[in-house]
C-alpha cells in the first residue's frame, strides 16, 4: 500500500541513549517532515527536507538531526535522548498541490 | 502567541446533527489544510485550500483568505467521525507550518 512508514511505533530510552527514527515514503513526494505531537500543544515541526539533498531546522531541531538519504527516506535522529523529548513523532510527505500524507507515529518514552 | 486558533476546543454532538468546526490563523498563507486524527493516533488528511470550498461525502471545507478564516462542516454525523480535527496553515513567506491544537470531536449514538 502506498504511504508513509515509519519505525519503530515504541520505543522506551533511558536518559543519555541514542536513537533512529526512520521514515520512508513511496509516493515520490520530494517534501519530508518530522513533527512532534505534545498533549495540549499543536503538531509543532522538527525538521523538514523540501527535496532530496536538502534540510532545514523547523520550529523545536534542538536535540535532532536529520538526514534525507534519498527521496524515500529522512531518519531522525536523538543522539543523546532528555526526558524533555518524550513525545509522539510523526513523519509526513508532501507534494505540491497535494495534501500531507502522515506515518503512523512513534510514541516515544525517555525515562 | 498561537498562529492558527481552533475552536471549539472539545465537541459533543448527537448523530445525526450538523457540525462546525472553527480555525482562525494570523499568517498570510499560502495553503490551509485539514487533518483527522483518529483516536489510535493515525492522522489523515481531509483537505487542502487555498480558496473557496471542497466537498468529500459529508465533509465540507470553507476558506474565507480576507478574514483569514476557515470551517470545516460535518453533515449527518456517524459515531465514527469521532476525532480530533486539526487545522494547519502552510505561510506565504518561509515555507512555514502551523498547526492548531485541534478540535475533539465525539459524536454519540
Amino acid at each position: 500500500n502506498a504511504g508513509v512508514t515509519q519505525t519503530p511505533k515504541f520505543q522506551v530510552l533511558k536518559t543519555g541513549q541514542s536513537m533512529t527514527l526512520q521514515c520512508a515514503q513511496d509516493m515520490n513526494h520530494n517534501s519530508m517532515y518530522w513533527y512532534r505531537q505534545d498533549p495540549g500543544m499543536g503538531l509543532r515541526l522538527i525538521y523538514y527536507s523540501a527535496s532530496e539533498g536538502t534540510t532545514d531546522k523547523g520550529e523545536v531541531p534542538n536535540g535532532y538531526n536529520v538526514s534525507r538519504l534519498n527521496k524515500r527516506e529522512f531518519s531522525l535522529r536523538l543522539e543523546s535522548a532528555a526526558p524533555s523529548q518524550t513525545s509522539v513523532y510523526f513523519c509526513a510527505s508532501r507534494q505540491a498541490i497535494y495534501g500531507y500524507t502522515f506515518g503512523s507515529g512513534t510514541r516515544l518514552t525517555v525515562v | 502567541k498561537n498562529e492558527v486558533e481552533q475552536s471549539p476546543q472539545n465537541l459533543t454532538a448527537q448523530e445525526g446533527e450538523f457540525i462546525t468546526i472553527n480555525c482562525s490563523y494570523s499568517v498570510g498563507i499560502s495553503a490551509l489544510h485539514w487533518l483527522q486524527q483518529h483516536p489510535g493516533g493515525g492522522i489523515v488528511s481531509l483537505f487542502m485550500l487555498s480558496s473557496g470550498k471542497k466537498k468529500h461525502g459529508r465533509l465540507i471545507a470553507t476558506i474565507n483568505i480576507q478574514e483569514k478564516h476557515s470551517s470545516l462542516h460535518i453533515t449527518a454525523s456517524h459515531p465514527r467521525d469521532s476525532a480530533v480535527y486539526i487545522c494547519a496553515v502552510r505561510t506565504n513567506t518561509g515555507n512555514q507550518f502551523y498547526f492548531g491544537t485541534g478540535t475533539s470531536l465525539t459524536v454519540i449514538p
